[in-house]
């Protein structure tokens, strides 16, 4: 079974330019969920996917990240404009509902300069 | 301040040697709690998931243990091997939300031989 693929792995872009993560859930897991490290932190949550709906999206930081599911299958987190303290490593993991297992992906570590 | 505390932050052992890891956690009405190893470069991979009415569960050399009266629990390492160098991650739901999980920061392992 493939597991939860995440794109890029990582990505250095400027102030002010916009990056799209991806991330490819293991077919089947509805539940699809974004979260991130910055540096010396706790890993935190960002949101949650129940195929293409948006469950709780109380995690995301502001206005500058927009998530999509279209289709319910892969997911996308953007981030338009990026800024500095966006710097971190994003976390993809899927689930099967009604299943506590997580599946993690290895995460995109961006880098904000 | 963060729902889930782990010490040490970090420690080295010598390969063979065993350890315990140690989190405490306030997160209420609980569900769960999982260990997670992470490896540098890669997502969290899942050791073991115990809910209230578990106080230990093994796998492997990993031995997770769980009281849930005084909110605490620990991972002990036996006969430790060099590829448990890593980051080991305590995560614990909370019951009748949204699937969010809080984490800790961490128990950086290094083994050396």
């Amino acid at each position: 079974e493939a597991g939860v693929t995440q794109f890029p792995s990582h990505s250095v872009i400027e102030k002010g330019q916009t990056v799209t993560l991806r991330c490819d859930p293991i077919s089947g897991h509805d539940n699809l969920y974004w979260y991130r490290r910055v540096m010396g932190k706790e890993i935190k949550f960002l949101l949650h996917f129940v195929k293409e709906s948006k469950q709780d999206e109380s995690g995301m930081p502001n206005n500058r990240f927009l998530a999509e599911r279209t289709g319910g299958t892969y997911s996308t987190l953007k981030v338009q404009p990026a800024e500095l303290e966006d710097s971190g490593v994003y976390f993809c993991a899927s689930s099967q509902v009604g299943i506590h297992g997580y599946t993690f992906g290895s995460g995109t570590r961006l880098t904000v300069v | 301040k963060n729902q889930v505390e782990q010490s040490p932050q970090s420690l080295i052992i010598l390969e063979g040697k065993n350890c315990t890891l140690q989190c405490n956690y306030t997160v209420s009405p609980f569900s769960n709690l999982r260990w997670y190893k992470q490896d540098t470069g890669r997502g969290p991979v899942s050791l073991t998931i115990m809910t209230f009415s578990e106080n230990t569960k093994s796998n492997g050399r990993y031995t997770a243990t769980l009281d849930a009266d005084t909110k605490q629990s620990s991972l002990h390492i036996t006969a430790s091997q060099l590829s448990d160098s890593a980051s080991y991650i305590c995560v614990v739901s909370a019951t009748g939300g949204n699937n969010r999980l809080a984490f800790g920061k961490g128990n950086q392992v290094v083994v050396i031989p």
